[in-house]
Protein backbone atom coordinates (compact mmCIF):
# COMPACT_ATOMS: atom_id res chain seq x y z
CA UNK A 1 0.00 0.00 0.00
CA UNK A 2 1.10 3.63 -0.98
CA UNK A 3 2.56 6.11 2.67
CA UNK A 4 3.10 9.51 2.96
CA UNK A 5 5.45 10.71 5.27
CA UNK A 6 6.04 14.31 6.30
CA UNK A 7 8.49 16.18 8.63
CA UNK A 8 9.10 17.54 10.44
CA UNK A 9 5.38 18.02 12.41
CA UNK A 10 6.79 20.42 13.99
CA UNK A 11 9.01 23.46 13.59
CA UNK A 12 9.87 27.26 15.54
CA UNK A 13 11.82 29.04 13.54
CA UNK A 14 13.11 32.72 13.91
CA UNK A 15 12.86 35.26 11.09
CA UNK A 16 14.99 35.12 8.63
CA UNK A 17 16.78 31.48 9.36
CA UNK A 18 16.36 28.78 6.60
CA UNK A 19 13.82 26.16 6.36
CA UNK A 20 13.67 22.50 4.88
CA UNK A 21 10.33 20.59 4.72
CA UNK A 22 10.37 16.90 3.19
CA UNK A 23 8.35 14.36 2.35
CA UNK A 24 8.74 11.05 0.60
CA UNK A 25 6.45 8.65 -0.75
CA UNK A 26 6.30 5.16 -0.55
CA UNK A 27 4.59 2.29 -2.22
CA UNK A 28 3.88 3.89 -6.15
CA UNK A 29 6.09 5.69 -9.17
CA UNK A 30 6.20 8.67 -10.55
CA UNK A 31 3.36 10.13 -8.30
CA UNK A 32 2.49 13.89 -8.86
CA UNK A 33 3.68 15.94 -6.24
CA UNK A 34 2.22 18.77 -4.61
CA UNK A 35 3.12 21.52 -1.38
CA UNK A 36 -0.58 23.07 0.22
CA UNK A 37 -0.22 25.55 2.78
CA UNK A 38 -3.12 25.88 5.10
CA UNK A 39 -3.67 29.18 6.83
CA UNK A 40 -5.94 29.37 9.79
CA UNK A 41 -9.98 30.02 8.60
CA UNK A 42 -8.52 29.90 5.08
CA UNK A 43 -8.75 26.95 2.35
CA UNK A 44 -5.54 25.15 1.16
CA UNK A 45 -3.37 26.71 -0.97
CA UNK A 46 -1.16 25.42 -3.51
CA UNK A 47 2.35 26.20 -3.45
CA UNK A 48 4.11 23.61 -5.96
CA UNK A 49 3.53 20.62 -8.00
CA UNK A 50 5.94 18.17 -9.90
CA UNK A 51 5.30 15.73 -12.47
CA UNK A 52 8.49 14.27 -12.51
CA UNK A 53 11.93 14.36 -11.32
CA UNK A 54 13.35 18.00 -11.49
CA UNK A 55 10.39 19.65 -12.84
CA UNK A 56 8.55 22.08 -10.65
CA UNK A 57 5.58 24.41 -11.09
CA UNK A 58 5.24 27.41 -8.82
CA UNK A 59 1.95 28.36 -8.33
CA UNK A 60 2.17 31.46 -5.98
CA UNK A 61 5.59 33.65 -6.42
CA UNK A 62 7.05 34.12 -2.54
CA UNK A 63 10.11 33.41 -0.92
CA UNK A 64 9.76 29.57 -1.11
CA UNK A 65 11.23 27.12 -3.48
CA UNK A 66 10.79 23.23 -4.00
CA UNK A 67 13.17 20.43 -5.31
CA UNK A 68 12.11 17.06 -6.29
CA UNK A 69 15.94 15.61 -6.46
CA UNK A 70 13.98 11.70 -6.67
CA UNK A 71 11.22 10.23 -7.83
CA UNK A 72 9.25 9.96 -4.52
CA UNK A 73 11.22 13.01 -2.61
CA UNK A 74 9.31 16.33 -2.53
CA UNK A 75 11.46 19.55 -0.61
CA UNK A 76 10.12 22.83 0.81
CA UNK A 77 12.88 25.17 1.03
CA UNK A 78 13.26 28.92 2.08
CA UNK A 79 16.49 31.37 2.50
CA UNK A 80 15.02 33.33 4.67
CA UNK A 81 11.89 33.12 6.39
CA UNK A 82 9.43 36.18 7.17
CA UNK A 83 6.76 36.05 9.86
CA UNK A 84 3.63 35.56 6.96
CA UNK A 85 5.37 32.38 6.27
CA UNK A 86 3.80 30.48 9.63
CA UNK A 87 0.88 28.00 8.93
CA UNK A 88 0.07 24.44 8.12
CA UNK A 89 2.46 22.46 5.50
CA UNK A 90 1.03 19.79 3.64
CA UNK A 91 2.28 17.18 1.37
CA UNK A 92 0.20 15.18 -1.27
CA UNK A 93 0.61 12.91 -3.92
CA UNK A 94 -1.45 11.77 -6.70
CA UNK A 95 -1.54 9.32 -9.37
CA UNK A 96 0.78 10.50 -12.14
CA UNK A 97 -0.93 9.96 -15.56
CA UNK A 98 -1.03 13.71 -16.75
CA UNK A 99 -3.98 15.89 -16.14
CA UNK A 100 -6.65 15.27 -13.02
CA UNK A 101 -5.63 12.06 -11.36
CA UNK A 102 -7.93 11.56 -9.22
CA UNK A 103 -7.88 11.35 -5.57
CA UNK A 104 -5.02 14.00 -3.41
CA UNK A 105 -3.60 11.77 -0.64
CA UNK A 106 -2.25 13.96 2.00
CA UNK A 107 0.82 13.90 5.00
CA UNK A 108 -0.15 14.30 8.58
CA UNK A 109 1.15 18.02 8.02
CA UNK A 110 4.28 20.50 9.11
CA UNK A 111 3.30 23.22 11.67
CA UNK A 112 5.73 25.87 11.25
CA UNK A 113 6.08 29.16 13.46
CA UNK A 114 7.80 31.96 12.68
CA UNK A 115 8.77 34.08 15.78
CA UNK B 1 -14.65 37.22 -5.53
CA UNK B 2 -12.88 33.73 -4.33
CA UNK B 3 -13.54 30.88 -6.50
CA UNK B 4 -14.49 28.89 -4.31
CA UNK B 5 -17.00 30.13 -1.10
CA UNK B 6 -17.72 28.05 1.95
CA UNK B 7 -18.81 29.07 5.27
CA UNK B 8 -16.27 27.97 7.97
CA UNK B 9 -18.92 27.48 10.88
CA UNK B 10 -18.53 26.12 13.61
CA UNK B 11 -21.86 23.78 13.07
CA UNK B 12 -22.97 22.21 16.22
CA UNK B 13 -26.00 19.41 15.97
CA UNK B 14 -27.17 17.05 17.78
CA UNK B 15 -25.73 13.29 17.39
CA UNK B 16 -28.32 11.86 14.87
CA UNK B 17 -29.06 14.88 13.00
CA UNK B 18 -28.80 15.41 9.25
CA UNK B 19 -26.16 18.04 8.55
CA UNK B 20 -25.89 19.95 5.38
CA UNK B 21 -22.45 21.54 4.22
CA UNK B 22 -22.47 23.91 1.12
CA UNK B 23 -19.69 25.86 -0.88
CA UNK B 24 -20.81 27.84 -4.35
CA UNK B 25 -18.36 28.81 -6.82
CA UNK B 26 -17.70 31.52 -9.96
CA UNK B 27 -15.71 29.22 -12.40
CA UNK B 28 -18.03 27.08 -14.43
CA UNK B 29 -15.05 25.26 -16.14
CA UNK B 30 -15.08 23.03 -12.86
CA UNK B 31 -15.88 19.27 -13.46
CA UNK B 32 -14.92 17.23 -10.92
CA UNK B 33 -15.85 18.23 -7.26
CA UNK B 34 -14.66 16.79 -3.99
CA UNK B 35 -15.14 16.74 -0.37
CA UNK B 36 -12.24 16.09 2.28
CA UNK B 37 -12.48 15.69 5.74
CA UNK B 38 -9.78 16.40 7.98
CA UNK B 39 -9.24 15.98 11.60
CA UNK B 40 -7.59 18.18 13.87
CA UNK B 41 -3.86 18.58 13.19
CA UNK B 42 -3.92 15.86 10.41
CA UNK B 43 -3.90 15.81 6.96
CA UNK B 44 -7.21 15.78 4.61
CA UNK B 45 -8.55 12.98 3.37
CA UNK B 46 -10.80 12.19 0.25
CA UNK B 47 -14.54 11.46 1.29
CA UNK B 48 -16.41 11.60 -1.92
CA UNK B 49 -16.19 12.84 -5.15
CA UNK B 50 -18.92 13.90 -8.17
CA UNK B 51 -17.96 14.21 -11.79
CA UNK B 52 -20.18 17.45 -12.91
CA UNK B 53 -23.52 17.92 -12.26
CA UNK B 54 -26.10 15.26 -10.22
CA UNK B 55 -25.73 13.19 -6.60
CA UNK B 56 -23.89 10.47 -5.58
CA UNK B 57 -24.44 8.26 -2.05
CA UNK B 58 -22.14 6.52 -0.26
CA UNK B 59 -23.29 4.81 3.09
CA UNK B 60 -24.94 8.06 5.39
CA UNK B 61 -23.05 10.33 3.16
CA UNK B 62 -24.51 12.06 -0.10
CA UNK B 63 -23.15 14.59 -2.28
CA UNK B 64 -24.97 16.88 -4.67
CA UNK B 65 -23.86 19.07 -7.56
CA UNK B 66 -25.75 21.69 -9.05
CA UNK B 67 -23.54 23.31 -12.05
CA UNK B 68 -26.52 25.54 -13.23
CA UNK B 69 -26.17 27.32 -10.04
CA UNK B 70 -22.74 26.53 -8.88
CA UNK B 71 -23.53 25.35 -5.94
CA UNK B 72 -22.82 21.61 -4.11
CA UNK B 73 -23.28 19.96 -0.92
CA UNK B 74 -22.85 17.40 1.06
CA UNK B 75 -25.14 15.87 3.51
CA UNK B 76 -24.97 13.45 6.34
CA UNK B 77 -27.70 11.30 7.82
CA UNK B 78 -27.49 9.94 11.30
CA UNK B 79 -24.66 12.53 12.16
CA UNK B 80 -22.20 10.73 14.58
CA UNK B 81 -19.42 11.96 17.31
CA UNK B 82 -16.89 10.97 14.80
CA UNK B 83 -18.09 12.58 12.65
CA UNK B 84 -16.63 16.00 14.23
CA UNK B 85 -14.30 17.44 11.98
CA UNK B 86 -13.68 20.23 9.34
CA UNK B 87 -15.23 19.59 5.82
CA UNK B 88 -12.93 20.67 2.90
CA UNK B 89 -15.04 21.31 -0.38
CA UNK B 90 -12.83 20.91 -3.51
CA UNK B 91 -13.05 21.26 -7.52
CA UNK B 92 -10.83 21.35 -10.43
CA UNK B 93 -10.94 21.72 -14.09
CA UNK B 94 -9.15 18.34 -14.49
CA UNK B 95 -5.32 20.00 -14.42
CA UNK B 96 -3.40 19.85 -11.14
CA UNK B 97 -4.83 22.94 -9.55
CA UNK B 98 -7.28 21.85 -6.85
CA UNK B 99 -9.23 25.14 -5.47
CA UNK B 100 -10.41 24.32 -2.02
CA UNK B 101 -12.70 26.09 -0.04
CA UNK B 102 -11.96 27.25 3.49
CA UNK B 103 -13.18 24.31 5.36
CA UNK B 104 -16.47 24.58 7.32
CA UNK B 105 -15.97 23.13 11.18
CA UNK B 106 -18.64 20.50 12.62
CA UNK B 107 -19.25 19.33 16.16
CA UNK B 108 -21.78 16.33 16.43
CA UNK B 109 -22.76 16.42 20.38
CA UNK B 110 -23.28 13.09 21.79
Amino acid sequence: SQTIHQWPATLVQPVGSPLSLECTVEGTSNPNLYWYRQAAGRGLQLLFYSVGIGQISSEVPQNLSASRPQDRQFILSSKKLLLSDSGFYLCAWSVGQGGWSGELFFGEGSRLTVL
Amino acid sequence: QKEVEQDPGPLSVPEGAIVSLNCTYSNSAFQYFMWYRQYSRKGPELLMYTYSSGNKEDGRFTAQVDKSSKYISLFIRDSQPSDSATYLCAMTTGGFKTIFGAGTRLFVKA
